[in-house]
């Protein structure tokens, strides 16, 4: 069964400094990709990145990066030079090839000034 | 191009009353969700349809059901409102291929009293 396991129910930054959001899957598919979204205050789900299980370069995305260790099962967010509007639920999401999404409980990021 | 609407935003039910969350997407997707988010947590997969005619049960599917005769759009339609149906509704949209995002609509927030 798919499965996906942030382990960090709170974090805060510092605003400008980078910060990595952890989240780790389980699959027994080769192929599948990896989502992160973003939830800020108002409620709306915002996509961030995709990786894919074949990517062999992490994918970026202005300050979003993704930091994808395959054999590990891994799959960390980066962002990098916070800002007070990263202030959000971030939410770690994995899908196989014509399967549902599977969401992880969510980060609460928290950007200090 | 809209993306995925959802009417209404906001809805308060007295406990028994029905209600129908409608929600359309104008991109041709084939996959449909519906899933709940209580107060400060992940989300719940209640259904999900992978094409007209078709749907299925997600993980909290009790006191809930869907109908799918088009594309575009995919209702949930609670029976008997209990004040545990208390959340906000989101639906979503995705093509079946893992490496394509799931599009969310901007949420119904339902209290029931």
């Amino acid at each position: 069964a798919q499965k996906i396991t942030q382990t960090q129910p709170g974090m805060f930054v510092q605003e400008k400094e980078a910060v990595t959001l952890d989240c780790t899957y389980d699959t027994s598919d080769q192929s599948y990709g990896l989502f992160w979204y973003k939830q800020p205050s108002s409620g709306e789900m915002i996509f961030l990145i995709y990786q894919g299980s074949y990517d062999e370069q992490n994918a970026t995305e202005g300050r979003y990066s993704l930091n994808f260790q395959k054999a590990r099962k891994s799959a960390n967010l980066v962002i990098s030079a916070s800002q007070l509007g990263d202030s959000a639920m971030y939410f770690c999401a994995m899908r196989e090839d014509g399967q549902n999404f599977v969401f992880g409980p969510g980060t609460r990021l928290s950007v200090l000034p | 191009n809209a993306g995925v609407t959802q009417t209404p935003k906001f809805r308060i039910l007295k406990i028994g009353q029905s209600m129908t969350l409608q929600c359309t997407q104008d991109m041709n997707h084939n996959y449909m969700y519906w899933y709940r988010q209580d107060p400060g947590m992940g989300l719940k997969l209640i259904y999900y349809s992978v094409g007209a005619g078709i749907t299925d049960k997600g993980e909290v599917p009790n006191g809930y059901n869907v109908s799918r005769s088009t594309t575009e759009d995919f209702p949930l339609r609670l029976e008997l409102a209990a004040p545990s149906q208390t959340s906000v509704y989101f639906c979503a949209s995705s093509y079946w291929v893992a490496s394509y995002e799931q599009y969310f609509g901007p949420g119904t927030r339902l209290t029931v009293t």
